[in-house]
């Protein structure tokens, strides 16, 4: 199986700074990574699908880069509402392994 | 618009056997694939196992023994059945989409089962 490591675990930032979340698959997993926003009590989110396609109706401060093994999710200028835990999944193969996650707090 | 809810009890006995329900609208279980799923609590999700739009299903290795998928079109539902349950089988088991592109993009709210005597 394909192991997803996540870091930060844990993030605080304050509103307005630019966030980065990076997940790193442990071999190549061309561009099939997605970034996933969970509040807490709610269902997962799809932010971000294929590294770095935008998903409809997300606002365009979310940003994904990233291929092969390496990955970074950015938020350029952090909202409260923002305040969440993201995680990422890959889709490359079998099977479909997550992140552990990272919880996004505000300072 | 496209909703995905799962249903079922929330304490399962240890030993015993999970059964739950995703029940989906606003798509057809023959054109989208359903997965579940899990997430233990404070942990990062575990995919379970896919029911594909043409009826095949697809188990994580860690879980093919125990588990088990099906599904009625006529009513627009998904089942999970898993056996065998111990406590860390215990968090929130979700069924979500499986869009040939996007992957898992949209989820059900989740249920949250606890094993416990």
């Amino acid at each position: 199986d394909i192991q997803m490591t996540q870091s930060p675990s844990f993030l605080s930032a304050s509103v307005g700074d630019r966030v980065t979340i990076n997940c790193k698959a442990s071999q190549n997993i061309n561009r099939y990574l997605n970034w996933y926003q969970q509040k807490l009590g709610e269902a997962p989110k799809l932010l971000i699908y294929n590294a770095n396609s935008l998903q409809t109706g997300i606002p365009s401060r979310f940003s994904g880069s990233g291929s092969g093994t390496d990955f970074t999710l950015t938020i350029s200028s952090l909202q409260p509402e923002d305040v969440a835990t993201y995680f990422c999944l890959q889709h490359n193969s079998w099977p479909r392994t997550f992140g552990a996650g990272t919880k996004l707090e505000l300072k | 618009q496209v909703q995905l809810k799962e249903s079922g009890p929330g304490l399962v006995q240890p030993s015993e056997t999970l059964s739950l329900t995703c029940t989906v609208s606003g798509f057809s279980l023959t054109s989208y694939s359903v997965s579940w799923v899990r997430q233990p609590s404070g942990k990062g999700p575990e995919w379970m196992g896919r029911m594909w739009y043409d009826g095949d299903t697809a188990y994580n290795s860690a879980l093919k023994s125990r588990l088990s998928i099906s599904r009625d079109t006529s009513k627009n539902q998904v089942f999970l059945k898993m056996n065998s349950l111990q406590t860390d089988d215990t968090g929130t088991y979700y069924c979500t989409r499986d869009h040939p592109i996007l992957r898992f993009d949209y989820w059900g709210q989740g249920v949250m089962v606890t094993v416990s005597s």
